[in-house]
């Protein structure tokens, strides 16, 4: 049971490049989140997914789009990536019932370095 | 705006000395309330939460939190540290009502000397 699964673990970019990180859950949860990590910011949230076919702008989308592949799948795309961008990168997913109580369950990050 | 504060950023401690990790929230309404662990070069790991019932709360590796409503506040404590606890604390809340995300504090940041 691989859980949430985050490719690649590293990648290094030059500025004005384009990528697309890749997140899948074998876990059958509606929602799938993704967040960045920076020393003392904690976790920010980029963009979210809450079920399949909606996803929906966090707290820092700017730079950034998203894609719900399908239930499984929730990918991140940066378009033209800037030195900002240099960051950990974590996918997440949870079920949501009829409350918001479920714990989210983490990737192993994405090191994402700019240049 | 909703927020997380965790009060402190480093946390350095002897083994066996006892911890208390602050919380403090700034919500309106019924809440849900998480403390997350990340050791060094891993992902995030939920210790323990609370979305009802009794307000102490007890998580994996003898850690507890202890959620005082008329404080905002969701304190993680354990009471005899081991050096395989440094690592980084996060606490997060969210709303219980409708669809809402985590907000997620700065993190605590705890190394126990051996």
């Amino acid at each position: 049971n691989a859980g949430v699964t985050q490719t690649p673990k590293f990648q290094v970019l030059k500025t004005g490049q384009s990528m697309t990180l890749q997140c899948a859950q074998d876990m059958n949860h509606n929602s799938m989140y993704w967040y960045r990590q920076d020393p003392g910011m904690g976790l920010r949230l980029i963009y979210y997914s809450a079920s399949e076919g909606t996803t929906d702008k966090g707290e820092v989308p700017n730079g950034y789009n998203v894609s719900r592949l399908n239930k499984r799948e929730f990918s991140l795309r940066l378009e033209s990536a800037a030195p900002s961008q240099t960051s950990v990168y974590f996918c997440a997913s949870s079920e949501h019932g009829t409350g918001n109580n479920q714990p989210q369950h983490f990737g192993d990050g994405t090191r994402l370095s700019i240049l | 705006a909703q927020s997380v504060s965790q009060h402190n950023h480093h946390v350095i401690l002897s083994e066996a000395a006892s911890l208390e990790l602050g919380c403090n929230y700034s919500y309106g309404g019924t809440v849900n309330l998480f403390w997350y662990v990340q050791y060094p070069g891993q992902h995030l790991q939920l210790l323990l939460k609370y979305f009802s019932g009794d307000p102490l709360v007890k998580g994996i590796k003898g850690f507890e939190a202890e959620f005082i409503k008329s404080k905002f506040s969701f304190n993680l404590r354990k009471p005899s540290v081991q050096w395989s606890d440094t690592a980084e604390y996060f606490c997060a809340v969210n709303l219980d009502s409708g669809y809402s995300t985590l907000t997620f504090g700065k993190g605590t940041m705890l190394l126990v000397s051996p």
